[in-house]
């Protein structure tokens, strides 16, 4: 099984500030992996898929990059819509695809 | 616009069995691939299973491998997930999400539901 590795756990931002977040696998994912954002009490919902490619809606400060092992979500401006648990996952060892344990990012 | 509704949850001892349904509108089901995903209460998303466009073609987490089974009727627009010899540690919101791509399962979720709640307690 492939683990994803989320850091760091929690990211304390400001409205208006740049926030990286990682994602690291135990082996190469190729270009295979996704973001999603959930808010509290909602469903997931698709950021970034294929390591770079943002999903219908998505705007533009969410910019994905990274390969192999090693990954990265963007967001370059923080909005107040946008402090929430940001997930990856891995669709390379399909069918055992594994999420990461997540990312929160909170108002500082 | 593509809604994915789950229903079915509830409260349920160990060991019996429980049957989640997922109705969609708002596009071609028989064109996606569909799965299940869950969250246990203050964790991390798990994949639970999938099923191709056609229901020709299914897999399931080794988890709940040979206790639950995903199925599909494409004339009712419905996804379902029958539970069996449920465990506490099944104790999750069920959500139903669409594949990211038309025809073969790329293993990404476009669209999800909004869940449904399986508690699983005596």
């Amino acid at each position: 099984e492939i683990v994803l590795t989320q850091s760091p756990a929690t990211l304390s931002l400001s409205p208006g500030e740049r926030a990286t977040l990682s994602c690291r696998a135990s082996q190469s994912v190729r270009s295979y992996l996704t973001w999603y954002q959930q808010k509290p009490g909602q469903a997931p919902r698709l950021l970034i898929y294929d390591t770079s490619n943002r999903a219908t809606g998505i705007p533009a400060r969410f910019s994905g990059s990274g390969s192999g092992t090693d990954f990265t979500l963007t967001i370059s401006s923080l909005e107040p819509e946008d402090f929430a648990v940001y997930y990856c996952q891995q669709r390379s060892d399909w069918p055992r695809i594994t999420f990461g344990p997540g990312t929160k990012v909170d108002i500082k | 616009q593509v809604q994915l509704v789950e229903s079915g949850g509830g409260v349920v001892q160990p060991g019996r069995s429980l049957r989640l349904s997922c109705a969609v509108s708002g596009f071609t089901f028989t064109n996606y691939a569909m799965h299940w995903v869950r969250q246990a209460p203050g964790k991390g998303l798990e994949w639970v299973a999938v099923i191709s466009y056609n229901g020709n073609n299914k897999y399931h987490a080794d988890s709940v491998k040979g206790r639950f089974t995903i199925s599909r009727d494409n004339s009712k627009n419905t996804l379902y997930l029958q539970m069996n010899s449920l465990r506490v540690e099944d104790t999750a919101v069920y959500y139903c999400g669409r594949d990211g791509s038309v025809g073969a399962a790329d293993y990404y979720f476009d669209n999800w539901g909004q869940g449904t709640l399986v508690a699983v307690s005596s």
